[in-house]
């Protein structure tokens, strides 16, 4: 049973415009969300996490979380080219020796 | 702060031969060691958790025995691809975790393994 789940896309969007990734989880023990971005061939880098409800912003991107609904999401306005990767959605229950449990990631394309 | 070093970032094996990968936390003390595989167009996949000192615990589905992971430093943990066949060409990634913070979800920079 997948407990981190993302549309695989892909996600096409023109630049400039507002990209909104999805992600739901399974287990109500999650505590921290995290958003990583994968190039082709690449390891993930960290776009920012999230642990408390609510929006939390940083530049271009927000995340927000809704424990209630298991749902996480990150928007990222004004897309670039340079944005177009995958998007990994990851949890994990925050306790010590943990791992990050990851969804398939979504494709996102930002087309010029 | 936070840098994991993942080394070698390719390698081309022939089958039937190991293959060790290492990876280092270089700036923070990595309490636990996280290895994922990748193949193509799919996700992380955790293979297993390793704890300095201690055994790895191992996934279901991962053989224990293919894959040797040794984590015998606070900053540094390797995993053997033993008796390697080309089913076992993947990308491979650690993740270095320490107390608390984010320093758990710090990666290297991956392995690519091919099994020629």
């Amino acid at each position: 049973q997948k407990e981190v789940e993302q549309n695989s896309g892909p996600l096409s969007v023109p630049e400039g415009a507002i990209a909104s990734l999805n992600c739901t989880y399974s287990d109500r023990g999650s505590q921290s969300f995290f958003w990583y971005r994968q190039y082709s061939g690449k390891s993930p880098e960290l776009i920012m996490f999230i642990y408390s409800n609510g929006d939390k912003e940083d530049g271009r991107f927000t995340a927000q979380l809704n424990k209630a609904s298991q749902y996480v999401s990150l928007l990222i306005r004004d897309s670039q080219p340079s944005d177009s990767a995958t998007y990994l959605c990851a949890a994990t229950k925050n306790q010590a020796g943990t791992a990050l449990i990851f969804g398939k990631g979504t494709t996102l394309s930002v087309s010029s | 702060g936070a840098v994991v070093s993942q080394h070698p970032s390719w390698v081309i094996c022939k089958s039937g031969t190991s293959v060790k990968i290492e990876c280092r936390s270089l700036d923070f003390q990595a309490t636990t060691m996280f290895w994922y595989r990748q193949f193509p167009k799919q996700s992380l996949m955790l293979m297993a958790t390793s704890n300095e000192g201690s055994k790895a615990t191992y996934e279901q589905g991962v053989e224990k025995d293919k894959f040797l992971i040794n984590h015998a430093s606070l900053t540094l943990s390797t995993l053997t691809v033993t008796s390697a066949h080309p089913e076992d060409s993947s990308f491979y990634i650690c993740s270095a975790s320490a107390p608390g913070g984010v320093y758990g979800y710090t990666f290297g920079s991956g392995t690519r393994l091919t099994v020629v």
